[in-house]
């Protein structure tokens, strides 16, 4: 069981680029979250996806960031544009089911330097 | 809105001794988890809390959850320096997972 696969671990990008992280869930899993985390912060949730549906994106901000979750490949979280306050941990989480009932599994997270 | 506050932030404290993280949270819950967080590594699931008076124990950590007082505890019984990290606890509102700030956690041999 490959667990929640995620890449790039990190990814460092200048102003103004688009940085796409990527996020395999875990066999079987067919609900896909995405956090993120700020240095010595909590995680703060962004959107939930199920397969070629957006359920929740009220965490995302309203510009510049997108993300998807196709019948076939890894859901993608895309920003565009991007700033120094950019930076942070993108984790993304699966899950058997949309409640937590049986816990949440979570990636190993993509680092985003924004130089 | 849920808010969930985790306390202390910071612990610092010598091996063998005993002590308790508490996270209080605003609203009403039915499920709490704690998380241990290595620096610059994922996530690692702890306990899986879904009832009132949930009690669940793993080597020397022991989670607890009152939902009538909006409360659980981790609680670390004769502490190793292995244990060393960041413990989150986080609540779920639906399908989101509002988290606690963290408490980091540093035992000294």
């Amino acid at each position: 069981n490959a667990g929640v696969m995620q890449n790039p671990r990190h990814l460092v990008r200048r102003r103004g680029q688009e940085a796409r992280l990527r996020c395999s869930p875990m066999k079987g899993h067919s609900h896909v979250y995405w956090y993120r985390q700020l240095p010595e912060e909590g995680l703060k949730f962004m959107v939930y996806l199920q397969k070629e549906n957006i359920i929740d994106e009220s965490g995302m901000p309203k510009e510049r960031f997108s993300a998807e979750f196709p019948k076939e490949g890894p859901s993608i979280l895309r920003i565009q544009q991007v700033v120094r306050g950019d930076s942070a941990a993108y984790f993304c989480a699966s899950s058997l089911v949309p409640t937590g009932i049986y816990g949440y599994t979570f990636g190993s997270g993509t680092r985003l330097t924004v130089v | 809105e849920l808010k969930v506050e985790q306390n202390p932030l910071f612990l610092s404290m010598q091996e063998g001794k005993n002590y308790t993280i508490y996270c209080n949270y605003s609203t009403t819950s039915d499920r709490l988890y704690w998380y241990r967080q290595d620096p610059g590594k994922s996530l690692e699931s702890l306990f899986v809390l879904l009832s009132n008076g949930a009690v669940k124990q793993e080597g020397r950590l022991m989670a607890s959850l009152d939902t009538k007082a909006r409360l659980s505890t981790l609680h670390i019984t004769a502490a190793v320096h292995d244990l060393s990290a960041t413990y989150f606890c986080a609540v779920d509102r639906d399908y989101q997972l509002i988290w606690g700030a963290g408490t980091k956690l540093i035992i000294k041999p």
